[in-house]
């Protein structure tokens, strides 16, 4: 089954302790990218990635890392998290961007993160 | 800097009814997509429309596409309590070789209320 796959759905953790977010589609997708969903704000980009080793900051991309070391996984690392990064984060996959191909969204089920 | 528009953000409407949510975004796109999303739940791929004058239609509901306009529609016929959700728009912007960023609105909250 195609599908994208985040890791863990619910997480509550500490100020300060660094944490990953797993992130891994199996339809051979080169895009990939990391949302944040925040009430009345819609989602927003954090960052993407064209292919293996290409990544580019989105439009919210302060407080977070990314890396691409192979085309399935697209983890998402924030060092030292803070309550502001508290919200509900989603993964997504697409095809490459060269028109005229879709670059319909896949998107994973979700990770409700918590910064206390 | 690429802005997508949705409205209403919120419609409240009774089943039967028909009601449509707009979509629009300020730069020269040429590729528009339609999401859902239950509460609590990811978001679900309902149209890709890719050209000017494209029309999708899955049931109740049907999409189109004016990228003169920078316009796309989300309509529903004779609305149902299943259709209650939020409806996301996002639009492409292409920036040349596999580059591109997609932005979304901010949704629109779907109630249908029997």
């Amino acid at each position: 089954e195609a599908q994208v796959t985040q890791n863990p759905r619910y997480l509550i953790t500490v100020t300060g302790k660094k944490l990953t977010v797993t992130c891994s589609q199996n339809m051979n997708h080169e895009y990939m990218s990391w949302y944040r969903q925040d009430p009345g704000l819609g989602l927003r980009q954090i960052y993407y990635s064209m292919n293996v080793e290409v990544t580019d900051k989105g439009d919210v991309p302060e407080g977070y890392k990314v890396s691409r070391k192979e085309k399935r996984n697209f983890p998402l690392i924030l060092e030292s998290p803070s309550p502001n990064q508290t919200s509900l984060y989603f993964c997504a996959s697409s095809l490459s961007g060269w028109p005229p191909w879709s670059t319909e969204a896949f998107f994973g089920q979700g990770t409700r993160l918590t910064v206390v | 800097e690429l802005k997508v528009e949705q409205n209403p953000l919120f419609l409240s409407m009774q089943e039967g009814k028909n009601y449509t949510i707009y979509c629009n975004y300020s730069t020269t796109s040429d590729r528009l997509y339609w999401y859902r999303q239950d509460p609590g739940k990811s978001l679900e791929s309902l149209f890709v429309l890719l050209s000017n004058g494209a029309v999708k239609q899955e049931g109740r509901l049907m999409a189109s596409l004016d990228t003169k306009a920078r316009l796309s529609t989300l309509h529903i016929t004779a609305a149902v309590h299943d259709l209650s959700a939020t409806y996301f728009c996002a639009v492409d912007r292409y920036s040349g070789g596999s580059n591109y960023k997609l932005t979304f609105g901010k949704g629109t909250l779907l109630t249908v209320n029997p």
